[in-house]
Parts: C-alpha cells; structure tokens; sequence
C-alpha cells in the first residue's frame, strides 16, 4: 500500500518560489505509477497541476505550465514540486498524489496548506 | 481541455433518501474515463467509482455511477449519515485531467 506524505514550507512570499516534496513510502518510485500533484484553494474545488513517470516524462496543466516543474529523487524516493513567480491565487492545499497510466487516483498524501503572504 | 460542470451545486436531503448527482462534459469522456470522488472537510479526497460504473475498492453498494459521453450520474441509494460531504466528478481519459466543481449534499 502506497502512502505518501507531502513537507515543505507553509508560508511563500508573493514573487517567490512554492516547493514542495512527496515521500513515498510502501513502493518504489520507480514502479508503474505516475506522480502527481492536485491543488485546492480554500473553500474550493480540486485542480491537477501536472504529473510525472520515473523516467522523468512529465505532464503539466496548460494553465500553470509556465511556471511548474516537477521533478524525481529516485535516490530518495520522493518527487517534488516547484510553482513560480506566485501570488494570493496560489494559497491552496497541496496534495500528492499517485495513479497508474488512464487510471483514477488511488493515492492521496494528507495534503498541506501552502499560503502565499507577505 | 474538457471542462466539467456538475449539478446541483448543494443537494439538501435527509438520511435514507435517494441522491442523484449529475456531471456533465463539454466533450466526449474518452472510454468513460470517469472517476467519483468523496471529500470530507479537512480529509483528501476518496475514490468511490472509476470507469463511469465500477465502485472502488470497500466502497459500499448504495454508490452506484452511470453514464457515458457527455452525461454522467452518481446515485447514493439511501443517505447514511457520514455521506453527507462533497463530491466531485474528474476525467482522466484526456491532458489535462479535469475535475467538476463539486456537488455538497447537506443534511436537510
């Protein structure tokens, strides 16, 4: 059983840079699933910010693609998250997440309030 | 990018009556490629059915999804009292994945 645990800092400064990491634990990384990450606004609906395979292939979300990179630790069996240049629309529940290829999500991470504020 | 929209916004029911909540595409789901979710305040979201139709792992027989193409149904047959939460609809046939905005059924 798949578990994972998102960590990072949970305040941003506008203009600055929001990152995040995911710790999997219960499989490999590098097994058959893709590694995702699916925000929330407080008080607001779900939004799929990008994906990526252990390969290092990636999908993001049109919306944000300008300013998303996600990346994988192999070595540490983690995957990450970088949003850019962010601002008040930014502040939302961050959830990683994991699925396999045309498939729902099976795993969620409990999720953690990133809020951006001076 | 297939944009979702869900009805009705807020669902008021009593416990043991029936919810029909509706998630309507603005293209063809591909294969029916389509997943329920429930979200509880302060809990991530958990997968009731995918495929449209199939329940979920654990999930209890009073969740049943149908549908296909454009028009998709979740039906809770009789409201126990810890379904009352958020539901959203998400496809995953095509990129972007995409999510309703969400039906809350409330205790009337």
């Amino acid at each position: 059983q798949v578990q994972l645990q998102e960590s990072g800092p949970g305040l941003v400064k506008p203009s600055g840079t929001l990152s995040l990491t995911c710790a999997v634990s219960g499989g490999s990384i590098s097994s058959s699933n893709w590694w995702s990450w699916v925000r929330q606004p407080p008080g607001k609906g779900l939004e799929w910010i990008g994906e990526i395979y252990h390969s290092g292939s990636t999908n993001y979300n049109p919306s944000l693609k300008s300013r998303v990179t996600i990346s994988v630790d192999k070595s540490k069996n983690q995957f990450s998250l970088k949003l850019s240049s962010v601002t008040a629309a930014d502040t939302a529940v961050y959830y990683c997440a994991a699925y396999q290829l045309l498939s729902p999500i099976d795993y969620w991470g409990q999720g953690t309030l990133v809020t951006v504020s001076s | 990018e297939i944009v979702l929209t869900q009805s009705p916004g807020t669902l008021s029911l009593s416990p043991g009556e029936r919810a029909t909540l509706s998630c309507r595409a603005s293209q063809s789901v591909s294969s029916s490629y389509l997943a329920w979710y429930q979200q509880k305040p302060g809990q991530a979201p958990r997968l009731l059915i995918y495929g449209a139709s199939s329940r979920a792992t654990g999930i209890p027989d009073r969740f049943s999804g149908s549908g296909s193409g454009t028009d998709f149904t979740l039906t809770i047959s009789r409201l126990e009292p810890e379904d009352f939460a958020v539901y959203y609809c998400q496809q995953y046939g095509s990129s972007p994945v995409t999510f309703g905005q969400g039906t809350k059924v409330e205790i009337k």
